[in-house]
């Protein structure tokens, strides 16, 4: 299976800076299939890019990803106060099983 | 607006059976869409545990494959998952997800809120 890692494992960082979160994998993911994800506690997941950069419906502009291969990043622009929470990255290629990153907790500093 | 709720024992025994069901409203089960379970615990994080399809075809992870086993109920426009010989390490919150299939994409769009599942006799 692919394993994703992502870094850094936590983020500390303030309302309006700039997020870059990052995620690799270990053999090349097809970019139709890549995808962040954000979970607030006792909340699931929440779809914010798909496709490696296409944002999902309603996903302010302010977060973007970019990406392709093996190199794969999650970029918010301008942190607001609801954007503190725990990002996951996520492939679901067609001949391998659905795999997740670990994580990346971004806090406020 | 697509909706999804998992519904199940929050209890189940050593070396027993977890079952669990995802209801689907704002779409019908039967269309081109994968339907999906995931759990997540401290100890293993995100885990895929495989998906279904409306015609009963299905792909599980392989490293629960032996004791996994998924179906569609269209009558209930639902979804089911069946995990035998369950463990400690089986105590999760499962998520029941729509992996949607529009205009050549596809991700995971609409999520279950969870529900938790404990193993414990």
């Amino acid at each position: 299976e692919i394993v994703l890692t992502q870094s850094p494992g936590t983020l500390s960082l303030s309302p309006g800076d700039r997020a870059t979160l990052s995620c690799r994998a270990s053999q090349s993911v097809s970019g139709y299939y890549f995808a962040w994800l954000q979970q607030k506690p006792g909340q699931a997941p929440r779809p914010l890019i798909y496709g490696a950069s296409s944002r999902a419906p309603g996903i302010p502009d302010r977060f973007s990803g970019s990406g392709s291969g093996t190199e794969f990043t999650l970029t918010i622009s301008r942190l607001e106060p609801e954007d503190f929470a725990v990002y996951y990255c996520q492939q679901y290629g067609s001949s391998t099983p659905v795999t997740f990153g670990q994580g990346t907790r971004l806090e406020i500093k | 607006q697509v909706q999804l709720q998992e519904s199940g024992p929050g209890l189940v025994k050593p070396s027993g059976t977890l079952s669990l069901f995802c209801s689907v409203s704002g779409d019908s089960i039967s269309t081109n869409n994968w339907w999906n379970w995931v759990r997540q615990s401290p100890e293993r994080g995100l885990e895929w545990i495989g998906e279904v399809y409306h015609t009963g075809t299905t792909i599980y992870n392989p490293s629960l494959e032996s004791r996994v086993s998924m179906s569609v109920d269209d009558s209930k426009n639902q979804f089911s998952l069946t995990l035998s010989d369950v463990s400690a390490a089986d105590a999760a919150v499962y998520f029941c997800a729509r992996r949607h299939r529009f205009n050549w994409n596809e991700y995971f769009d609409s999520w279950g809120p969870g529900t938790r599942v404990s193993v414990s006799s």
